[in-house]
């Protein structure tokens, strides 16, 4: 079925390490891929997005790849913080705002 | 200072009583989005809206209702026919269905008991 899941349910990262978290994908229709990250008890804030005419987007410490082939998308965050702890969502797009599909969530820990 | 609210943060209703959550935007947005979140899970469409006086269901829209009179607003009523209501709900917003960025309030947990 259509689906956006996650390969691990929770990762836990050493404060300055880099953190990859993962997320597949199953419909090859969706052209647009976003990433959030949630804090504890708060709404999801938009970390960085990518289209499918594109296979690496970079951020300010973040950066989203993008494997077509496989229906893979990562979450790369250079020289983890403590203040990256959340919750990690990524979701798929088909088509507009109402269309998105949003995965169950990665919960990052970092270790000081 | 532009977003959008919710509110209250926490709920607290007993079973078999209606209860309206409260969303407002003033991003000036038309498109406006009701989300629920289960602990584990992602994030289920209940209901949007494209534009003031118009709305369409979701994937779990059944026990809900909604209205936009206003550009700003999209209130959530959870009446008595859905029978999980306890779940963190989340108000979002955007330019336009037609467009991919929702924007999303802080969130009301609902707790019915």
């Amino acid at each position: 079925g259509e689906s956006v899941g996650l390969h691990l349910p929770t990762l836990s990262v050493q404060e300055g390490d880099n953190s990859i978290i993962n997320c597949a994908y199953s419909n090859s229709a969706s052209d647009y891929f976003i990433w959030y990250k949630q804090e504890s008890g708060k709404g999801p804030q938009f970390i960085i997005d990518i289209r499918s005419n594109m296979d690496k987007r970079q951020g300010q410490r973040v950066t989203v790849l993008l494997n077509k082939t496989v229906k893979h998308l990562s979450l790369q965050i250079a020289a983890t913080q403590p203040g990256d702890s959340a919750v990690y969502f990524c979701a798929e797009n088909r088509g507009g705002g109402f269309k998105t599909i949003f995965g169950a969530g990665t919960r990052l820990f970092v270790k000081a | 200072d532009g977003g959008i609210t919710q509110s209250p943060k926490y709920l607290f209703r007993k079973e078999g009583q209606n209860v309206t959550l409260s969303c407002e935007q003033n991003l000036n947005h038309d498109a406006m989005y009701w989300y629920r979140q289960d602990p584990g899970q992602g994030l289920r469409l209940i209901y949007y809206s494209q534009i003031v006086n118009d709305f369409q269901k979701g994937d779990i829209a059944e026990g809900y209702s909604v209205s936009r009179e206003k550009k700003e607003s999209f209130p959530l009523t959870v009446t008595s026919a859905q029978k999980n209501p306890t779940a963190f709900y989340l108000c979002a917003s955007g330019p336009g269905t037609g467009t991919y960025e929702q924007y999303f309030g802080p969130g009301t947990r609902l707790t019915v008991t």
